[in-house]
């Protein structure tokens, strides 16, 4: 079982350029979201989405904006990077918002440098 | 608001010794808690949860987590531990009420690493 699928696993861009990171899940979970994980700071919720059609800013939001394409897909694009944007990007998904007897599957994570 | 304080960034331990890793927690309405473990170069997997009910939770890999409230701990143990147990580990909280409603907040991280 896929479960959830990130694209890339790394990635190194410069200072001002632009990319998305990819993720889908094939769990036909309503909830998903985005991460970015730094040394002693745990992780950091990004970007959420509830359901489908909807989507929601975490805790750190600044510089990211997000697209959930469907029910699978829910993408994080980053507009003009920045070196403080350097970080392990994991995307998760849940049958519902963490509510009772759910629980967040995770992505194997997207290592992203910027310089 | 929501926040999860793991007390030890490092615990060493050798092959075999009981280990506990601690986490306390802020929330003071309905709160749900978890444990993760994360091997290296990979995704958080969970490990257990704490829901309701019974405040002993047993979880995979012979670990488990005991939820105190008057504390507001909720502490992961093993009684033996292995090589293999070698990981980092993250407590999460979600809880009912507020504007984070729903979404997980973790705690920094325990990175256990276990000699021979």
């Amino acid at each position: 079982n896929a479960g959830v699928t990130q694209t890339p696993k790394f990635q190194v861009l410069k200072t001002g350029q632009s990319m998305t990171l990819q993720c889908a899940q094939d769990m036909n979970h309503n909830s998903m979201y985005w991460y970015r994980q730094d040394p002693g700071m745990g992780l950091r919720l990004i970007y959420y989405s509830a359901s489908e059609g909807t989507t929601d800013k975490g805790e750190v939001p600044n510089g990211y904006n997000v697209s959930r394409l469907n029910k699978r897909e829910f993408s994080l694009r980053l507009e003009s990077a920045a070196p403080s944007q350097t970080s392990v990007y994991f995307c998760a998904s849940s049958e519902g918002i963490f509510l009772l007897n759910t629980e967040a599957f995770f992505g194997q994570g997207t290592r992203l440098t910027v310089v | 608001a929501q926040s999860v304080t793991q007390l030890d960034s490092q615990v060493p331990v050798f092959e075999e010794a009981p280990v506990e890793l601690r986490c306390n927690y802020s929330s003071s309405v309905s709160v749900y808690l978890f444990w993760y473990v994360q091997y290296p170069n990979q995704g958080l997997q969970l490990l257990l949860k704490y829901l309701s009910g019974s405040t002993l939770v047993k979880g995979i890999n012979g670990f488990e987590a005991e939820f105190n409230k008057s504390q507001t701990s909720f502490h992961l143990r093993k009684p033996s531990v292995h090589i293999s147990d070698t990981a980092e580990y993250f407590c999460a909280e979600s809880n009912a009420g507020g504007t984070s409603y729903g979404k997980l907040t973790f705690g920094q991280g325990t990175i256990l690493t276990v000699h021979p």
